[in-house]
């Protein structure tokens, strides 16, 4: 079946220090990937997608592109701010109703 | 611009009593969804609805059951709650056709059983 595996966290980072999120998937045929953001006490928010391989999502300065080769879509910003302290999943859609599979989130914390 | 309502925000409930969570969406879509969102889990879908008039079983269905009550309305149901069932459900839709097409999410229903 479908997986998604997702860097463990907590991460906590400085104001505008870079920051990468690991994902890597298994899947059968060719899945959409997708990043969505859960800030405190909110439902999740579509941050950024790829469709196919060497696609490049971005949004508010998050990067991922999708590495087909090495079943991956990692998530890249390069200065991070206070308000992106969130949680962060990747998830890809398969199946005939397009059924999200996520990955476990990782919770980032950027401080001051 | 609702999107995607869930009803209620918080409820608890005692082991054994039943309950319906209530979701609606606005934007025509033809596909609905059902999670449940415990720590370190990630999302788990429970059941989804392809088109109005169909739902399927997901990753992890036991101790539920929906109803898609027309393209708007998609609704779960614990019969007889559990403690294993204290979680954040979420509802989502998506217009369903194609892949690539996001899945736009409601707040969620923080549900605590004791």
């Amino acid at each position: 079946g479908n997986s998604v595996t997702q860097m463990e966290g907590p991460v906590t980072l400085s104001e505008e220090a870079f920051l990468t999120i690991n994902c890597t998937y298994t899947a059968t045929g060719y899945p959409s990937l997708f990043w969505y953001v859960q800030y405190p006490g909110e439902g999740l928010q579509l941050l950024l997608k790829a469709t196919k391989a060497d696609d490049k999502g971005s949004n508010k300065g998050f990067e991922a592109t999708y590495r087909k080769e090495t079943t991956s879509f990692h998530l890249e910003k390069g200065s991070v701010q206070v308000s992106d302290s969130a949680v962060y999943f990747c998830a890809l859609s398969s199946g005939s109703a397009r059924q999200l599979t996520f990955g476990s989130g990782t919770q980032l914390t950027v401080l001051p | 611009n609702a999107g995607v309502t869930q009803t209620p925000k918080f409820q608890v409930l005692k082991t054994g009593q039943s309950m319906t969570l209530q979701c609606a969406q606005d934007m025509n879509h033809n596909s609905m969804y059902w999670y449940r969102q415990d720590p370190g889990m990630g999302l788990r879908l429970i059941y989804y609805s392809a088109s109005e008039g169909t739902t399927d079983k997901g990753e992890v269905p036991n101790g539920y059951n929906v109803s898609r009550l027309n393209k708007r309305e998609f609704s779960l149901r614990l019969e007889s709650a559990a403690p294993s069932q204290t979680s954040v459900y979420f509802c989502a839709s998506s217009p369903g056709q194609y892949s690539n097409q996001p899945q736009h999410f409601g707040d969620g229903t923080r549900l605590s059983i004791l």
